[in-house]
């Protein structure tokens, strides 16, 4: 268990719906980050929030949207949905983790995913 | 776009064997992780090499990097069945987030 939760497991919705997955990050991660992976594209990279703020984004389409509340849990909405859109999504979280050596670098704990069907 | 590549795409091998994956990468980096996926789950962080690190060993997984070569390999000795699953690399882009390769799906025959 890696400590970041998702909710909700699995979601099967329509096109052209709209639908919100959330995140609690591990206690104490600051970064949340979201990701959809799909058997065609792989593992994408959608946007990262650190604190509440937005702090890089990917291939994230318009449709999609995401926030970090005070709190540091995160929703992923996702919008007018398409066909296309059926994915597992990930999130995931960070704080800092410290190498041998000295430094940080940004090892990421994963949630177990939600996986949306659109029909 | 996937920033790693890794090869082979998938890799069949029986218990004991040791299994090879290699990722290669564009970009420069400070870092590149391997990561390991059981079907449909989330992923797990297996090991880090920095950039100025040529080999890193952890238990039964040996990880080499090749700068000049942008491509680094994931080594797995005396393979478990348990061992079955997707290995990734990825490395960390400031302000553009973890990009991962496509994966290499191992299995491991009992």
């Amino acid at each position: 268990d890696s400590g970041v939760t998702q909710t909700p497991k699995h979601l099967i919705t329509a096109t052209g719906q709209r639908v919100t997955l959330r995140c609690s990050p591990r206690s104490g991660d600051l970064s949340v980050y979201w990701y959809q992976q799909s058997l065609d594209q792989g593992l994408q990279f959608l946007i990262q929030y650190y604190n509440g703020e937005e702090r890089a984004k990917g291939n994230i389409l318009e449709r999609f949207s995401a926030q970090q509340f005070p709190d540091l849990h995160s929703e992923l909405n996702l919008s007018s949905l398409e066909l296309g859109d059926s994915a597992l999504y990930f999130c995931a979280s960070s704080g800092v983790a410290t190498g041998a050596g000295g430094g940080s670098y940004n090892e990421q704990f994963f949630g177990p995913g939600t996986r949306l069907t659109v029909l | 776009s996937q920033q790693g590549e890794e090869d082979p795409q998938a890799l069949s091998i029986q218990e004991g064997e040791n299994a090879t994956m290699n990722c290669s990468y564009k970009t420069s980096i400070n870092n590149l992780q391997w990561y390991r996926q059981n079907s449909g789950r989330g992923l797990v962080h297996l090991i880090l090499i920095r950039s100025n690190e040529r080999e890193k060993h952890s238990g039964r997984l040996r990880v080499t990097l090749d700068t000049s070569k942008k491509s680094s390999s994931l080594l797995i000795t005396a393979s478990r069945a348990a061992d079955t699953a997707s290995y990734f690399c990825a490395t960390d882009e400031l302000f553009r987030g973890m990009r991962f390769g496509a994966g290499t799906r191992l299995t491991v025959k009992p």
